[in-house]
C-alpha cells in the first residue's frame, strides 16, 4: 500500500499568503493519478486539482500543482477567506488508492 | 447538473449489515465509476472501494474486503454500498463518488452511519 505523507500538519497563515502543501508518497506514483482535495467542515470533499496540474471545474487560478514521482505540491497563491479548510492528497495509480492524513489550513 | 443524492442516515447494532443507496442523475451513470470513501467522526478521509457502473468490476481494499459489497443497478442510475457485520469503528460518514478512475469528480452529500449497541 502506497503510503501519503502530508506536511504540514496545520499551516497556520494571514489571507493573502501564499500557501504550499506537500504530499510525499511512499513509492514512485505518476503525476497523472494525483489528487488534491479541499473539505470544509460539516461538508463532503471538492476536488482541486488532478493529474500534473489541471484544476477541476470551477476552480479558481490561485490554485496550483505540481509534482512527480514521490512528492506533489499544492500552491495556494494568495489565501482568500474561503481557502481556510483541510487539504487532502490522493494517489490512485496503485490500488487500493489512498489519502494523504490532511493539512489543515487555518487563519493565523 | 452531475447529482450524486445519497440515503439517509443509519442506526445500526453492532453484527448488523447496512446498505447505502447513491442516486445519479444528470449524465450517463454507465460512463463512469463510483467510489465509496469514509470519514469517521474528526478523522480524514478513507477510500474503501470502486465500482464500474457499465461493466460491474470492483477493487476493493483490503481493509474491508469480505465484509464490503458494492452494487449498480444502471435502470435507475443507483449504486449500492453494503457493509456486513458492522462494529463500532465503522461508524463514519460514508460519500460516494463519481471517476472513472480514482480521482473523483463529484461526491453525493455523504450518509452517516452509527453502530451503537
Amino acid at each position: 500500500e502506497i503510503v501519503l505523507t502530508q506536511s504540514p500538519d496545520t499551516l497556520s497563515l494571514s489571507p493573502g499568503e501564499r500557501a504550499t502543501l506537500s504530499c510525499r508518497a511512499s513509492q514512485s506514483v505518476s503525476s497523472n493519478y494525483f489528487a488534491w482535495y479541499q473539505q470544509k467542515p460539516g461538508q463532503a470533499p471538492r476536488l482541486l486539482m488532478y493529474g500534473e496540474s489541471s484544476r477541476a471545474s470551477g476552480i479558481p487560478d490561485r490554485f496550483s500543482g505540481s509534482g512527480s514521482g514521490t512528492e506533489s505540491t499544492l500552491t495556494i497563491s494568495r489565501l482568500e477567506p474561503e481557502d481556510f479548510a483541510v487539504y487532502y492528497c490522493q494517489q490512485c495509480g496503485s490500488t487500493p488508492w489512498t489519502f494523504g492524513q490532511g493539512t489543515k489550513v487555518e487563519i493565523k | 447538473q452531475v447529482q450524486l443524492v445519497q440515503s439517509g442516515a443509519e442506526v445500526k447494532k453492532p453484527g448488523a449489515s447496512v446498505r447505502v443507496s447513491c442516486k445519479a442523475s444528470g449524465y450517463t451513470f454507465a460512463n463512469y465509476g463510483i467510489s465509496w470513501v469514509r470519514q469517521a467522526p474528526g478523522q480524514g478521509l478513507e477510500w474503501m472501494a470502486w465500482i464500474s457502473a457499465y461493466t460491474g468490476k470492483t477493487i476493493y481494499g483490503q481493509k474491508l474486503q469480505g465484509r464490503l459489497t458494492l452494487t449498480t443497478d444502471t435502470s435507475t442510475s443507483t449504486a449500492y454500498m453494503e457493509l456486513r457485520t458492522l462494529r463500532s469503528d465503522d461508524t463514519a460518514v460514508y460519500y460516494c463518488a463519481r471517476g472513472s478512475t480514482g480521482i473523483s469528480h463529484y461526491w453525493g452529500q455523504g450518509t452517516l452511519v452509527t453502530v451503537s449497541s
